[in-house]
């Protein structure tokens, strides 16, 4: 079983939709999770970083963790068709501040 | 924000020669950097974990003597890609802290 796990996809919905992407996870001292979005032929760029349980929202976004379930999700509101991309979690333990453990990434498809 | 400079982003070399990829962490000090190799549509896959003053260590699976890992100030590490071959094609990507670079897209020929 992998330490984490993410539907590939790939995701398509219509301009506007409420995108809900999902990672879960088989470690249960993950501490910190965070979201990439990665364009096509560019490195990932952080969107959202999260500690332990809870919910965090920045502007389209909400990152939400479970750590009761081992579940995280990212939300995307009115999405649009820059959203287009591969939206990758990754986690990390406490006492390793370097060592990201990311998902398989899903790709996401915004259509007009 | 943190800033991770990598150049160069697109490179086609001939099979047999070298290749170095620069990953620069801009305004701030990388003691560790990642790479990471990505074939089309596919996951991250760590290379190596370099730290600044020391070697690098290596994934299972992958090559010590063809990816050459220095690291050698807390702002640069590069990676060599000796003797490519058109296997090695692929997108390498560094990342220092949670920022990564913009990657690198090599091309053997």
């Amino acid at each position: 079983q992998k330490e984490v796990e993410q539907d590939p996809g790939p995701l398509s919905v219509p301009e506007g939709a409420i995108v809900s992407l999902n990672c879960t996870y088989s470690n249960s001292a993950f501490q910190y999770f965070m979201w990439y979005r990665q364009y096509s032929r560019k490195g990932p760029e952080l969107l959202m970083y999260t500690y332990s349980s809870g919910n965090k929202e920045d502007g389209r976004f909400t990152a939400q963790v479970d750590k009761s379930s081992k579940y995280i999700s990212l939300f995307i509101r009115d999405s649009q068709p820059s959203d287009s991309a591969t939206y990758l979690c990754a986690m990390r333990l406490t006492y390793n501040t370097d060592k990201l453990i990311f998902g398989t990434g899903t790709r996401l498809q915004v259509f007009p | 924000g943190a800033v991770v400079s990598q150049h160069p982003s697109w490179v086609i070399c001939k099979s047999g020669t070298s290749v170095k990829i620069e990953c620069r962490s801009l305004d701030f000090q990388a003691t560790t950097m990642f790479w990471y190799r990505q074939f089309p549509k596919q996951s991250l896959m760590l290379m190596a974990t370099s730290n600044e003053g020391s070697k690098a260590t290596y994934e299972q699976g992958v090559e010590k003597d063809k990816f050459l890992i220095n690291h050698a100030s807390l702002t640069l590490s590069t990676l060599t890609v000796t003797s490519a071959h058109p296997e090695d094609s692929s997108f390498y990507i560094c990342r220092g802290g949670y920022t990564f670079g913009s990657g690198t897209r090599l091309t053997v020929v």
